[in-house]
């Protein structure tokens, strides 16, 4: 069946431009995470969305940072002001979660964001 | 919080040796440890993953091994192919945990 889709594969934009990432998740699956991948820090968890309940934000680095999923499937990461550290790939992934100690998380393939 | 560990960050091996992977995870609680591979470009994909009532879990060139008790577990790869090269991440997750943690990665080359 399909993947995790997301786009655009790559954005480029100017500093203190705002962008929006967009997330397909896998049919059916409840929960969805976005995470970070840059130079020197790895994979950094951002947000997750698990149905109707409230949103972990813990990862978002700073306000500048939201998401939003709407109707239980579709997300999009926003990220207002863009700063040239904010330059990385962003990734989406979706989990089933049909208990609580399963979760496997299925992976996007990612955009790439370049700020100048 | 939880941290993971991740030895070797390279690894070059001849095509047909072994390639092993290490990782160690500081938070007790962490019972599910997945292993994702990422080639170039693509978001990682999982090819194997343990959960914290087995020691050892196999499937075809792969395997990884769990030890509870020292915190660490690691990938094995036999019989490496070109294919295999790419970089994998190892990660920890607790019991109804929404987030994963992830080690650093190791790029793995292999040499025809």
């Amino acid at each position: 069946g399909a993947g995790v889709s997301q786009s655009p594969s790559n954005k480029v934009t100017e500093k203190g431009k705002d962008v929006e990432l967009r997330c397909d998740p896998i049919s059916g699956h409840t929960a969805l995470y976005w995470y970070r991948q840059s130079l020197g820090q790895g994979l950094e968890f951002l947000i997750y969305f698990q149905g109707n309940s409230a949103p972990d934000k813990s990862g978002l680095p700073s306000d500048r940072f939201s998401a939003e999923r709407t109707g239980g499937s579709v997300s999009t990461l926003t990220i207002q002001r863009t700063q040239q550290e904010d330059s990385a790939v962003y990734l989406c992934a979706s989990s089933l979660v049909s208990t609580p100690s399963t979760d496997t998380q299925y992976f996007g393939p990612g955009t790439r964001l370049t700020v100048l | 919080g939880e941290n993971v560990e991740q030895h070797p960050s390279t690894l070059s091996v001849q095509e047909g040796d072994s390639a092993v992977i290490k990782c160690t995870y500081s938070d007790s609680a962490s019972n599910y440890f997945p292993w994702y591979k990422q080639e170039l470009g693509k978001g990682p994909q999982l090819i194997i993953d343990i959960r914290s009532n087995v020691g050892e879990k196999k499937d075809q060139r792969i395997a990884v091994t769990l030890n509870k008790t020292a915190k660490h577990f690691s990938l094995h790869i036999t019989e490496t192919q070109p294919e295999d090269s790419a970089v994998y991440f190892c990660a920890a997750i607790k019991a109804a945990g929404n987030k994963l943690t992830f080690g650093g990665g190791t790029r793995v080359l292999v040499k025809p």
